[in-house]
């Protein structure tokens, strides 16, 4: 199965400066990448996604890379807001599976101080 | 449009009893798949149904069942439970179990589950 690395695991930055989380993964077959923000009593929210037929793809604040052959894929947040605190998941979708199995990170605390 | 809707949204057990969660996919979605997220993890895919069959499994022991109702609807069932399975339990749904531009899966709020 596919195997996904997230760094780092928690991150504090000031309100107004831009936070970075990354993801590896394992297997190069692999095409659909999502991103969710967790928050307790909102659930888990897809935020943005990618495939692999680009490179970069933005919304906002938020800004998702992708390099297929470095296997990884970042997450870019400008800007940050307090509200932007919360629990950020990235996801693979398994190339091998004929089903959708999401392999997920660890998880990255983003921690906005005003 | 009401998202994905789960019940209950907290509940305590004792080891060894059952427990049994439920799920309402998005409208339209035809496609359930559940998730245990461990505190301080990231989710773990246990099933995927789709037209009332399974299309999918995780590496779960066979305690973990589930199935999915005509209107979409699914329930996950666990018996004999144990003190491990505390966690939060998440629905996702989609349109479809796989296709070109319908992968995404949009989560619940979860069912927090304490077995003690």
């Amino acid at each position: 199965g596919e195997n996904v690395e997230q760094h780092p695991s928690t991150l504090s930055v000031q309100e107004g400066d831009s936070a970075v989380i990354k993801c590896t993964y394992s297997d190069s077959a692999s095409n659909y990448f999502p991103w969710y923000k967790q928050e307790l009593g909102k659930g888990s929210q897809l935020i943005i996604d990618i495939r692999s037929n680009v490179g970069e793809k933005k919304d906002q604040r938020i800004a998702v890379t992708l390099n297929k052959t470095a296997k990884h894929f970042s997450l870019h947040i400008t800007e940050t807001q307090p509200e932007d605190s919360a629990v950020y998941f990235c996801a693979v979708l398994g190339a091998a599976d004929n089903f959708n199995k999401f392999y997920f990170g660890s998880g990255t605390k983003l921690n906005v101080k005003p | 449009d009401a998202g994905v809707t789960q019940s209950p949204t907290h509940l305590i057990k004792t080891r060894g009893q059952h427990v049994t969660l439920r799920c309402s996919p998005i409208s339209g979605h035809k496609s359930v798949s559940w998730y245990q997220q461990v505190l301080g993890q990231g989710p773990q895919f246990i099933f995927q149904y789709y037209e009332k069959e399974e299309r999918g499994r995780g590496n779960f022991p066979d305690r973990f069942s589930a199935r999915q109702f005509p209107n979409y609807s699914s329930e996950l069932n666990v018996n004999a439970l144990l003190l491990g399975d505390s966690a939060l339990y998440l629905c996702a749904s989609s349109l479809q179990v796989r296709g070109v531009g319908v992968n995404t899966i949009y989560f619940g709020e979860g069912s927090w589950l304490t077995v003690v």
